[in-house]
């Protein structure tokens, strides 16, 4: 089964900064990368799909990179409502898997 | 508009068999490529996939769950059914079921999740 690894699990930020979330896969999936992020209380939502293209209606401030075993996500210019658990998901192969999450919080 | 919607019952007993219902809106799992995946995530803690069934009836489990669990459709009534048979209070948990299109890059992604649907085990 492939392993997802997130880093860090926990991150500080302020309104208006910048961050990345580093994802590690323990094989090579190429770019079948997810991310989403989820608020409390709600289902996940798909941010990044095939590692890097934008799924419809997010906003261009979140962007993702990398390929074979690690991947980042990165948001500019933070916004009060991108203050969420964000997760990482290979869709490779089944079993599919997700990291354990990167929690955001307000700074 | 899609989407999908999770039903069941909000508590069972430890050995109880849970049956859970995905009720698909706005697609059909007899197009070509369509999946339909389940998710749960326990108080607190990380998401784990569960299950997928595809729109040829081919089913994927988790191997560490795969014998309690099986994963059916009915075409007809547009639903996606999961069982889970010896329920024990770790399986406390939101459980949602998510789509998965196949089409292109984004098919691979699951794109439209359920609201979930918490379950809580007694023992």
């Amino acid at each position: 089964d492939i392993q997802m690894t997130q880093s860090p699990s926990s991150l500080s930020a302020s309104v208006g900064d910048s961050v990345t979330i580093t994802c590690r896969a323990s094989q090579n999936i190429r770019r079948y990368l997810n991310w989403y992020h989820q608020k409390p209380g709600k289902a996940p939502e798909l941010l990044i799909y095939a590692a890097s293209r934008l799924q419809s209606g997010v906003p261009s401030r979140f962007s993702g990179s990398g390929s074979g075993t690690d991947f980042t996500l990165t948001i500019t210019s933070l916004q009060p409502e991108d203050f969420a658990t964000y997760y990482c998901q290979q869709s490779y192969r089944t079993p599919y898997s997700f990291g354990q999450g990167t929690k955001l919080e307000i700074k | 508009q899609v989407t999908l919607r999770e039903s069941g019952p909000a508590l069972v007993k430890s050995t109880q068999t849970l049956t859970l219902t995905c009720t698909l809106s706005g697609f059909s799992l007899t197009t070509s490529g369509m999946c339909v995946n389940w998710i749960r995530q326990p108080p607190g803690r990380a998401l784990e996939w569960l299950a997928r069934i595809e729109w040829d009836d081919a089913k994927n489990y988790t191997a560490s769950l795969k014998t309690r669990l099986t994963i059916s459709k009915d075409t007809s009534k547009n639903q996606v059914v999961l069982t889970m048979t010896n329920m024990d209070p770790v399986d406390t948990g939101t459980y949602y079921c998510a789509r998965q299109t196949g089409i292109g890059a984004v098919g691979d992604a699951f794109d439209v999740w359920g609201q979930g649907t918490m379950v809580s085990v007694s023992s």
